[in-house]
């Protein structure tokens, strides 16, 4: 059973506008969620985190929302730019200490 | 500081073949932890360990053996390899009470 959930496999999103990931999670206990990028041929690489204290993360372009209600949070990329273009990994703890799990990726397509 | 290493960067077995996949971080971190990627499945967690001495199962640990005789060094054996076991696999590190991993470039490892 996936705890977390990404459930669009693609996106393709033109340059300049914003691009919106989406990502569910149905473990209770997490209480910390990240946001990790990939290119192809390399390791992942941190983006964002936020904590379950808070709704709202930002980072320069990056800002990921949580709604702990709905089991959900999403990473808003704007303006979005060629080089974004790359698989993003959903990521959730349940605790510092805790194993890291991620979802099953969303492929980010960036046209000109 | 390297961060975080995996050797060999490709391998190709046969099935039955055994062999070890050397992961190693200069960092000093406490968490290391190993992932498997396949199409469609995002990251899956294999093994983790909390420090020297001590692991864990994460959601896929079938056919894969773990030890952490020391806190830079956590190999991933595979001691009878088969066909399901083609992926890539990923090795990370995290220092304690951070939530934030850093990864290594991957280990292609294809079964035939």
């Amino acid at each position: 059973d996936q705890q977390v959930k990404q459930n669009s496999p693609s996106l393709s999103v033109q340059e300049g506008r914003i691009s919106i990931l989406n990502c569910d999670y149905t473990n209770s206990m997490f209480d910390y969620f990240l946001w990790y990028k990939k290119y192809p041929a390399e390791g992942p690489t941190f983006l964002i985190s936020i904590s379950s204290i808070k709704d709202k993360n930002e980072d320069g372009r990056f800002t990921v929302f949580l709604n702990k209600s709905a089991k959900h949070l999403s990473l808003h990329i704007v303006p979005s730019q060629p080089g974004d273009s790359a698989v993003y990994f959903c990521a959730a703890s349940a605790g510092s200490a805790s194993k890291i799990i991620f979802g099953s990726g969303t492929r980010l397509s960036i046209r000109p | 500081n390297a961060g975080v290493t995996q050797t060999p960067k490709f391998q190709v077995l046969k099935t039955g073949q055994s062999m070890t996949l050397q992961c190693a971080q200069d960092m000093n971190h406490e968490y290391m932890s190993w992932y498997r990627q396949d199409p469609g499945m995002g990251l899956r967690l294999i093994h983790y360990s909390v420090g020297a001495g001590i692991t864990d199962q994460g959601e896929v640990p079938n056919g894969y053996n773990v030890s952490r005789s020391t806190t830079e060094d956590f190999p991933l054996r595979l001691l009878s390899a088969a066909p399901s076991q083609t992926s890539v696999y990923f090795c990370a590190s995290r220092p304690t009470g951070y939530n934030e991993q850093f990864f290594g470039p991957g280990t292609r490892l294809t079964v035939l």
